[in-house]
């Protein structure tokens, strides 16, 4: 079974650039997260899909941030414009199912380094 | 008090000693649990998982669940070096259709 995959694995940018990752999770997997990781904390989510729906969005900084899951299969999260602290890895994460507490399943991460 | 919570350490252990990694939850989280290990530069990949009350044993690891006091351990027997990692707790929220909450980890270093 593929993982998720994620790209691109590392980007530097400037403050104020726009920047996109990608994410392709589990065949089969319903269930598409989010999560931004800054050194040093825990992984902290950013948007929940189920197929192409949103089912949380309430922690992303939607002035800056977008994601979309048009086809209920990959997804693409949009920083614009970015600002020093959103250097972070962006991790997204897929599941079967919605119901009680999934088992998630990791990409490699997107690495985003912001000058 | 944060939804899910763990000492950032690090704790160092000798190799061969238990390691005991201990997590609390407050009442936003449901009770279901997650330990994920994460090796520096790497994603987060799962361990175990609990949803009962009591312990449940996985070869080298056995993780703990109380709920009347709301915590979370897990126990690595035999440590090793390449046991060392950060270990991320995760909850399941009650009303947040499966996502998880993860704790801020907890850096564990094996030494030879």
């Amino acid at each position: 079974e593929a993982g998720v995959a994620q790209s691109p694995r590392y980007k530097i940018i400037e403050k104020r650039q726009s920047v996109a990752f990608w994410c392709n999770p589990i065949s089969g997997h319903a269930t598409l997260y989010w999560y931004q990781q800054i050194l040093g904390q825990g992984p902290k989510l950013l948007i929940q899909f189920q197929n192409n729906g949103v089912v949380d969005d309430s922690q992303l900084p939607k002035d800056r941030f977008s994601a979309e899951r048009l086809k209920g299969v990959d997804s693409t999260l949009k920083i614009q414009p970015a600002k020093l602290e959103d250097s972070a890895v962006y991790l997204c994460a897929s599941s079967l199912s919605v119901a009680g507490a999934n088992v998630l399943t990791f990409g490699a991460g997107s690495r985003l380094t912001v000058l | 008090q944060k939804e899910v919570e763990q000492n950032s350490g690090p704790l160092s252990v000798p190799e061969g000693a238990i390691a005991s990694l201990n997590c609390t939850y407050s009442d936003r989280v449901s009770q279901s649990f997650f330990w994920y290990r994460q090796y520096s530069g790497k994603s987060p990949e799962l361990i175990m998982s609990i949803y009962s009350n009591g312990d449940k044993e996985d070869g080298r690891f056995t993780a703990q669940l109380n709920k009347a006091s709301q915590y979370v351990s897990l126990l690595i027997r035999d440590s090793q070096p390449s046991d060392s990692a950060t270990y991320l707790c995760a909850g399941g929220g009650r009303d947040q259709g499966g996502k998880l909450i993860f704790g801020q980890g907890t850096e564990l270093s094996v030494k030879p």
